[in-house]
């Protein structure tokens, strides 16, 4: 695609749901990143794929946190049993090499209610 | 100490001033360096990625001093439309794999 697609743009869920979050990189791109962003707050790395493979895990805050990316495209980051301080917006960023910039997608606000 | 430091601001200046982002990172490691500007409730976006010979892309010029560890961002004939938060990041190859790291970002304010 044209750019970073993220779904849903907005997922609202009760404490204790598991959520699925979506991201569809850039044609081509091998390298995806996942970072969390709190309000009002920095960018906080979770995971990074290099194709298929994760050889850098050490942002999952916990093991309610996994992620896996397929067919070297779509990857998803799942979260079990949510707790509040998951609410945050989750990015995704891809890169066709690793040593240029990274394009982001816009998102998903993740609300645990 | 955080891997990428900045200077949270807010930076309030008037339209037309020039005015100066710092940024530093404490692994001597780093690769490869990136201004990525952020507005409210969006999502960043590349400025422009930051050579040792210094660069300039219109009104913005990025600096890099492996030495001191030290990137820096200026923005000249500052507009109104230059208000967001200006994201310092680093990229790192570590053992276990790659990593782009970022500051908590500079707000930039830009009044009339």
């Amino acid at each position: 695609g044209a750019g970073v697609s993220q779904s849903p743009s907005n997922k609202v869920t009760e404490k204790g749901k598991d959520v699925e979050l979506r991201c569809d990189p850039i044609s081509g791109h091998t390298a995806l990143y996942w970072y969390r962003q709190r309000l009002g707050q920095g960018l906080e790395f979770l995971i990074y794929f290099q194709g298929n493979s994760a050889p850098d895990k050490s942002g999952l805050p916990s093991d309610r946190f996994s992620a896996e990316r397929t067919g070297e495209s779509v990857s998803t980051l799942t979260i079990q049993r949510t707790q509040q301080e998951d609410s945050a917006v989750y990015l995704c960023a891809s890169s066709l090499r690793t040593v240029s910039g990274y394009t982001f997608g816009s998102g998903t606000r993740l609300t645990v209610v | 100490r955080k891997e990428v430091e900045q200077d949270p601001g807010p930076f309030n200046v008037p339209e037309g001033a020039t005015v100066a982002f710092n940024c530093t990172y404490s692994n001597s490691a780093s690769q490869s360096f990136f201004w990525y500007r952020q507005d409210c409730r969006k999502e960043p976006k590349l400025l422009m990625s930051v050579y040792s010979s210094g660069n300039e892309d219109g009104r913005f010029t990025a600096q890099l001093n492996r030495a001191s560890q030290y990137i820096s961002l200026l923005i000249r004939d500052s507009k109104l439309s230059d208000s967001a938060t200006y994201l310092c990041v680093v990229y790192i190859l570590t053992g276990g794999g790659n990593k782009l790291t970022f500051g908590t970002g500079t707000q930039l304010k830009v009044e009339l």
